[in-house]
């Protein structure tokens, strides 16, 4: 079974550039996540889809970012403009959802972008 | 508090017991999560623990829970030092849908 894609693996923008990153989640899987990663820190949610609505956006700085995921499949995440603050590893995850309330996060490797 | 707090950093030798620990904040989180992130690459899930249960062994993992506390330990047997990494803690709050929050992770060292 293939895993969660992203890509680039690497990003380097200066600030008040814009950059998106791309996501593929495994076949099957209802959910999706965009966690972002800072250094030295856990992983904190950005959003949330379930297929192809919004379950949680409620920390997305939706003055800069913005996500979708079109045909509750792959999505993309964008950043317009970037901040120096936006440096950090942003994580796709999908799970099946199967309504056990046991959420198993599948993680891809992450894109690690640096704001310069 | 709102957020997951683990310790930030535990070093052992091979062959020891690690024990790394995380205090959670819901107490209705019906799941609690361990996940192990190594060097570049994503999280990987280890175990879980649903609420209603105080232990749960998988070989060499042994995961306690204290509701009570809303405190949760992973103890690896016999560390090695395939087993350095970053771990981290999760609980799955309902907000309505299953949301998972994540601890500050624990660094673990495993010196030969």
């Amino acid at each position: 079974e293939a895993g969660v894609a992203q890509s680039p693996r690497y990003k380097i923008i200066e600030k008040r550039q814009s950059v998106a990153f791309w996501c593929n989640p495994i076949s099957g899987h209802a959910t999706l996540y965009w966690y972002q990663q800072i250094l030295g820190q856990g992983p904190k949610l950005l959003i949330q889809f379930q297929n192809n609505g919004v379950v949680d956006d409620s920390q997305l700085p939706k003055d800069r970012f913005s996500a979708e995921r079109l045909k509750g499949v792959d999505s993309t995440l964008k950043i317009q403009p970037a901040k120096l603050e936006d440096s950090a590893v942003y994580l796709c995850a999908s799970s099946p959802n199967r309504g056990q309330g046991n959420e198993k996060l599948f993680f891809g490797s992450g894109t690690q972008l640096s704001v310069l | 508090g709102e957020d997951v707090e683990q310790s930030l950093f535990l070093s052992v030798r091979e062959g020891d017991s690690s024990v790394i620990n995380c205090t959670y904040t819901d107490s209705s989180s019906t799941y609690l999560y361990w996940y192990k992130q190594e060097p570049g690459a994503g999280l990987q899930l280890l175990t879980y623990i649903f609420s209603n249960m105080d232990m749960k062994q998988d070989q060499r993992l042994t995961v306690l829970l204290n509701k009570k506390d809303k405190h949760l330990s992973l103890r690896i047997a016999d560390t090695q030092t395939g087993d350095s990494a970053i771990y981290f803690c999760a609980e799955n709050r309902d907000t309505g849908f299953q949301k998972l929050v994540f601890g500050t992770g624990t660094r673990l060292l495993v010196s030969p």
